[in-house]
């Protein structure tokens, strides 16, 4: 399967710990994009790359989201002190460099837990 | 930035077509209407887009209307697996990505 994977796919952790996600987009895309959904809402942005460079981050990402794309293939999405309200599922997607219009492939995502 | 709107939910029967509808008053000239499918535990997943004409692939139709502020998506025959949540959202090539609202779709239930 070529398509965009994430891991981990669960991840359950107490308030504020610090967690990490990893996705790893199709290989011959250079944009790399996160979004969070949570229950019966829509994907939300949050930040996109092309290759290593991170392009934009969305109004709605704390100082608490760090996001990585250090060689420009894989991703990391970090969290710190993590809070309840950061409960979410945290989908990654990847696409060409937009020429006139793209879209997105996205990966299953990964389901955080924050009790 | 266009918005988009959608009902609820929407049931389909085994086999017909789905209909399933997209009201972006709103729209600017260089907005494109995009479509994504999001199966239940999945990401979405692309289905089609379109600017001005109406577009066809393997997996469904576009029909936008002429004055632009309204399309449909047509699923020409419905199957137990096209059971998911339909998203509509419009975006202009080179805007921020930070404008596109997703929304919470339209829930088709295809019923045997």
């Amino acid at each position: 399967d070529t398509g965009v994977s994430q891991n981990p796919r669960h991840k359950i952790t107490k308030r504020g710990q610090n967690v990490t996600f990893r996705c790893d987009p199709i290989s011959e895309h250079n944009r790399l994009y996160w979004y969070r959904q949570t229950l019966g809402q829509g994907p939300e942005f949050l930040t996109y790359f092309q290759n290593e460079a991170q392009l934009e981050k969305s109004r709605l990402l704390s100082d608490r989201f760090s996001a990585e794309r250090p060689k420009g293939s894989f991703s990391t999405l970090e969290i710190q002190r993590t809070e309840q309200g950061d409960s979410a599922m945290y989908l990654c997607a990847s696409s060409f460099k937009e020429a006139s219009v793209g879209e997105q492939y996205f990966g299953p995502g990964t389901r955080l837990t924050v009790t | 930035d266009a918005k988009t709107t959608q009902p609820t939910s929407m049931d389909c029967a085994e086999g017909r077509a789905a209909n399933l509808p997209c009201n972006h008053s709103t729209i600017s000239g260089n907005e494109y209407v995009y479509w994504y499918r999001q199966i239940h535990s999945q990401g979405p997943q692309y289905i089609i887009h379109g600017l001005k004409n109406n577009e066809t692939n393997e997996m469904a139709s576009l029909i936008i209307t002429e004055d632009r502020k309204s399309s449909t998506l047509i699923l020409p025959h419905a199957t137990l697996r096209d059971t998911a949540v339909y998203y509509c959202i419009v975006r202009a090539p080179g805007t921020s990505y930070d404008k596109v609202i997703f929304g919470p779709g339209t829930s088709l239930s295809v019923i045997p």
